[in-house]
């Protein structure tokens, strides 16, 4: 099945910058979901979107339903040695997928003392 | 203290030889699911039932099966079918109806050698 497209693959920034990362398809979705995953665990569940257009925070963290319905994205704000891990998104829903969820592969964060 | 629970962590088992891996759900969700993950790639579906006693194949349903005879259990078998096993194996889980959250386990990494 087709996957998400993640970007960047990487990133390395300083401690307290802010962090931009976005997903995008070529299909349409109703649900988009961003999580969190550390090595050797599950993924956590940050935020979750269900409109087109909408913008959530989660502490410091933003994520948006793009208004195409194609792609969201992340946002990271003053970023601490905490947010290391890899950032994934999910699609949800749409005319190609039904119930079932979509994943890209991962934005891997690393933040510099 | 609601949850997935994964068990066991770490598996190890011999090439030809089935493996059950488990998971166990308190939340009362209704839809489970089965994903396989290997390095650098998005999360793969393997199966999901949407109720007890039905369930659905994913994307890479060759060489497991599943079952779901109660509502908090979701058994993944690894058969000796299946070509390359060794991977990191989640188990999500998420409410029907209108809620698209999803949540995981801790996963289990299989080894076959």
């Amino acid at each position: 099945g087709q996957q998400l497209n993640q970007s960047p693959q990487s990133m390395f920034i300083q401690e307290g910058e802010d962090v931009s990362m976005n997903c995008t398809s070529s299909s349409i979705f109703n649900t988009w979901l961003w999580y969190k995953q550390d090595p050797g665990e599950g993924p956590v569940l940050l935020i979750a979107l269900y409109k087109a257009g909408e913008l959530t925070s989660n502490g410091r963290l933003t994520a948006q339903f793009g208004i195409t319905r194609k792609d969201s994205f992340l946002n990271i704000s003053a970023s601490i040695p905490s947010d290391v891990g890899i950032y994934f998104c999910a699609g949800q829903g749409g005319p190609n997928y039904g119930q079932n969820f979509v994943f890209g592969p991962g934005t891997r964060l690393s933040v510099l003392p | 203290d609601g949850g997935i629970t994964q068990s066991p962590k770490y598996l190890f088992r011999k090439e030809g030889q089935n493996v059950t891996l488990s998971c166990e759900q308190n939340l009362n969700h209704d839809a489970m699911y089965w994903y396989r993950q290997d390095p650098g790639q998005g999360l793969r579906l393997i199966y999901y039932s949407q109720i007890v006693n039905d369930f659905q194949k994913g994307d890479i349903a060759e060489g497991y099966s599943v079952s779901r005879e109660k509502k908090e259990s979701f058994p993944l078998t690894v058969t000796s079918a299946q070509k390359n096993p060794t991977a990191f194996y989640l188990c999500a889980s998420r409410l029907a109806g209108t809620s698209y959250e999803q949540y995981f386990g801790p996963g289990t990494r299989l080894t076959v050698t």
